[in-house]
């Protein structure tokens, strides 16, 4: 069963604008991943944040975490068409199997 | 570098025929990963192998047989395919399994229709 839980599903934006996804996930982790996936292709790591952490920064991407509310934010700033593609966030409890979420859907247009 | 390496790229099956989808990975890893990717499913864990000769079950493992080859294959054996088994197949691989916070990276899928 999936643990972590994306919103939106799915989220338009133009160029330039920032683009906020969640995740919210059931049971206690050790670390919580997103990954991006570009359409017919494998997933790429973005940022790992342990549960010791709150927040974590990779070039245009901030990723924090809240364990209190078992919730975790993506935000790409100044988004680009590149960064057109499906991002998934994946928890990490007991050994260092990910589970995943559905995903959203985020489309950056011109 | 290729990284992890997956074939075939698309097969298509009848109902009751076998296949193994081969997973290579240059990186050294100790762990690798087998995944089934479904329209709004997200991806579930099939089998998961710690580190070479060890094989364990994941979330959706009924239906398939996996071989840890060595510590750079791991194969994913179907052993009469079903419609559904149809579906886009992942392997991974990660430096480390256990407690560590090690990412896992992809190859490119194996697209699979069954019949």
């Amino acid at each position: 069963s999936q643990q972590g839980e994306e919103d939106p599903q799915a989220l338009s934006i133009q160029e330039g604008e920032n683009a906020t996804m969640n995740c919210s996930y059931k049971t206690s982790i050790n670390n919580l991943q997103w990954y991006r996936q570009n359409s017919g292709r494998g997933l790429v790591h973005l940022i790992l944040i342990r549960s010791n952490e709150r927040e974590k920064h990779s070039g245009r991407l901030r990723v924090t975490l809240d364990t209190s509310k078992k919730s975790s934010s993506l935000l790409i700033t100044a988004s680009r068409a590149a960064d057109t593609a499906s991002y998934f966030c994946a928890t990490v409890t007991g050994y260092s199997t990910l589970t995943f979420g559905k995903g959203t859907m985020l489309l950056v247009s011109p | 570098n290729a990284g992890v390496t997956q074939t075939p790229k698309f097969q298509v099956l009848k109902t009751g025929q076998s296949m193994t989808l081969q997973c290579a990975q240059d990186m050294n890893h100790n762990s690798m990963y087998w995944y089934r990717q479904d329209p709004g499913m997200g991806l579930r864990l099939i089998y998961y192998s710690a580190s070479e000769g060890t094989t364990d079950k994941g979330e959706v493992p009924n239906g398939y047989n996996v071989s840890r080859l060595n510590k750079r294959e791991f194969s994913l054996r179907l052993e009469s395919a079903a419609p559904s088994q149809t579906s886009v197949y992942f392997c991974a691989s990660s430096e480390s399994g256990g407690r560590s916070n090690q990412p896992q990276h992809f190859g490119d899928g194996t697209r699979l229709s069954i019949l």
